[in-house]
């Protein structure tokens, strides 16, 4: 299986500062023959099911904001949230959906400080 | 907009076996492929297998000797099926369709179902 390692596991980070999101896969997920990247984040509420929020590592779903962005290649990716809002405080997640079985990253838990 | 709605038994005996459905809304069932996740504070999110009403299905080797997954086309619905649970299958289950990369887009709210006597 694809282990995902997300680090760090939890973040504090000021309203309107940058929070970062690293996943670290333990193989590459990356398609030579498309040159897509098959990691997508999740964003949970408690309470509520993840939310997707990006795929092919960096393509924005249709109505996110644009302070969320992914970057990354292979088995190494980041998760940016440009300026944090008091709606962003969640758990988010990585997910890698080259390889069966898909895995999640544990979690990142981003909080306010 | 496609909505998923998850229902079946929030309580189940260790041993027997765990049966949820998936009702889709807003869509065919036959146009996309479907999975099952669950979710336990153990365990984290764990993919349980695919699903394509044409009868394809890709399951987690971790689970794959316990679950079935099925489809009902004329009342656009899936369904899971897991035997012999034991306390570890208590978790958060959630059906969710998958988008035409493969990547998860659009999620049930998810049903808690508890394993105990």
């Amino acid at each position: 299986d694809i282990v995902m390692t997300q680090s760090p596991d939890s973040l504090a980070v000021s309203l309107g500062e940058r929070a970062t999101i690293n996943c670290k896969s333990s193989q590459s997920v990356l398609y030579s023959s498309n040159n897509k990247n098959y990691l997508a984040w999740y964003q949970q509420k408690p309470g509520q099911p993840p939310k997707l929020l990006i795929y092919w590592a960096s393509t924005r779903e249709s109505g996110v904001p644009d302070r969320f962005s992914g970057s990354g290649s292979e088995t190494d990716f980041t998760l940016t949230i440009s300026s944090l809002q008091a709606e962003d405080v969640a758990v988010y997640y990585c997910l890698q959906y080259h390889t069966i079985p898909r895995t999640f990253g544990q979690g990142t838990n981003v909080g306010v400080k | 907009q496609v909505q998923l709605q998850e229902s079946g038994p929030g309580l189940v005996k260790p041993s027997e076996t765990l049966s949820l459905t998936c009702t889709v809304s807003g869509g065919s069932i036959s146009n996309f492929y479907w999975t099952w996740i669950r979710q336990s504070p153990g365990k984290g999110l764990e993919w349980i297998g695919y699903f394509h009403y044409s009868g394809s299905t890709d399951y987690n080797p971790s689970l794959k000797s316990r679950v079935t997954m099925s489809v009902d086309t004329s009342k656009n619905q899936f369904s899971l099926r897991l035997t012999s649970v034991t306390a570890a299958d208590t978790a958060v289950y959630y059906c969710v369709k998958v988008g035409e990369g493969g990547h998860f887009d659009r999620w049930g709210q998810g049903t808690l179902v508890t394993v105990s006597s």
